[in-house]
C-alpha cells in the first residue's frame, strides 16, 4: 500500500525567505509523485509532478521538489516567499498501475508573515 | 476550454436527506475521480470512474453512497441517508487518459444539519 507523510501541518516563514515543506512516501512500486496547492474555499492546483527522468522537479510560481529515492523523499522549496504563497500544500503519491488515483498527505498550511 | 465544473457549490441537507453532487469533467476527459476531504485532513480517494463504468471504488463507505458516469452528463456522487459525519467538501478531478494529471474542480461543500 502506498502512504505519503508530510512533516509539519503548519509551518510559518518571513517574505523572502526559503520555503521547505516535507514530504516523505512510502511505495512498493516506482512512484509518480506530486505536490498540489489549495488557496480558501477553492480547488486544488498542481503546482509538479515527479513520474520518470530528472529528479530535480521544477514547477510554477518559483516551486520545485526533488525526487530522493534512498530518503523516500519529494520536498517541496521555494527560494524566496511571498505572501501570495499562503495556502495548503499537498504532496500525493500514484501507482499509474492502479488506475492512477492519488493517496494524499494531511496537509501543509503555509503562512507567510511580512 | 472550461475548466471541472461541479454544483452545486454549497449543499445543506438535513439527517436522512438524499444529497446529489454533480460533476462536468473537462472536454474531453473520460477518467473521472472523486475525493472527499474531512475537516483538517487531507482529500481521500472514493472511487475512479470511466464513461458508463466503476473502475475503483476501493475508497467508497460500503453503504449509502454511490456514484455513476453516464455516456451522456455528468459524474454523479450519490448519498443516501446523510448523516453529519458526511458533511466534507467533496472533489471532483478529471484527466484526459490513465496516467495523465488529473485536474481539480472547486468542490461541493456539504453541511448535513
Amino acid at each position: 500500500a502506498q502512504s505519503v507523510t508530510q512533516l509539519g501541518s503548519h509551518v510559518s516563514v518571513s517574505e523572502g525567505a526559503l520555503v521547505l515543506l516535507r514530504c516523505n512516501y512510502s511505495s512498493s512500486v516506482p512512484p509518480y509523485l506530486f505536490w498540489y496547492v489549495q488557496y480558501p474555499n477553492q480547488g486544488l492546483q498542481l503546482l509538479l509532478k515527479y513520474t520518470t527522468g530528472a529528479t530535480l522537479v521544477k514547477g510554477i510560481n518559483g516551486f520545485e521538489a526533488e525526487f530522493k529515492k534512498s530518503e523516500t523523499s519529494f520536498h517541496l522549496t521555494k527560494p524566496s516567499a511571498h505572501m501570495s504563497d499562503a495556502a495548503e500544500y499537498f504532496c500525493a503519491v500514484s501507482d499509474g498501475n492502479q488506475g492512477g488515483k492519488l493517496i494524499f498527505g494531511q496537509g501543509t498550511e503555509l503562512s507567510v508573515k511580512p | 476550454n472550461a475548466g471541472v465544473m461541479q454544483n452545486p457549490r454549497h449543499l445543506v441537507r438535513r439527517r436522512g436527506q438524499e444529497a446529489r453532487l454533480r460533476c462536468s469533467p473537462m472536454k474531453g476527459h473520460s477518467h473521472v475521480y472523486w475525493y472527499r476531504q474531512l475537516p483538517e485532513e487531507g482529500l481521500k480517494f472514493m472511487v475512479y470512474l470511466q464513461k458508463e463504468n466503476i473502475i475503483d471504488e476501493s475508497g467508497m463507505p460500503k453503504e449509502r453512497f454511490s456514484a455513476e458516469f453516464p455516456k451522456e452528463g455528468p459524474s454523479i456522487l450519490r448519498i443516501q441517508q446523510v448523516v453529519r459525519g458526511d458533511s466534507a467538501a467533496y472533489f471532483c478531478a478529471s484527466s484526459p487518459g490513465l496516467q495523465d494529471e488529473q485536474y481539480f474542480g472547486p468542490g461541493t461543500r456539504l453541511t448535513v444539519t
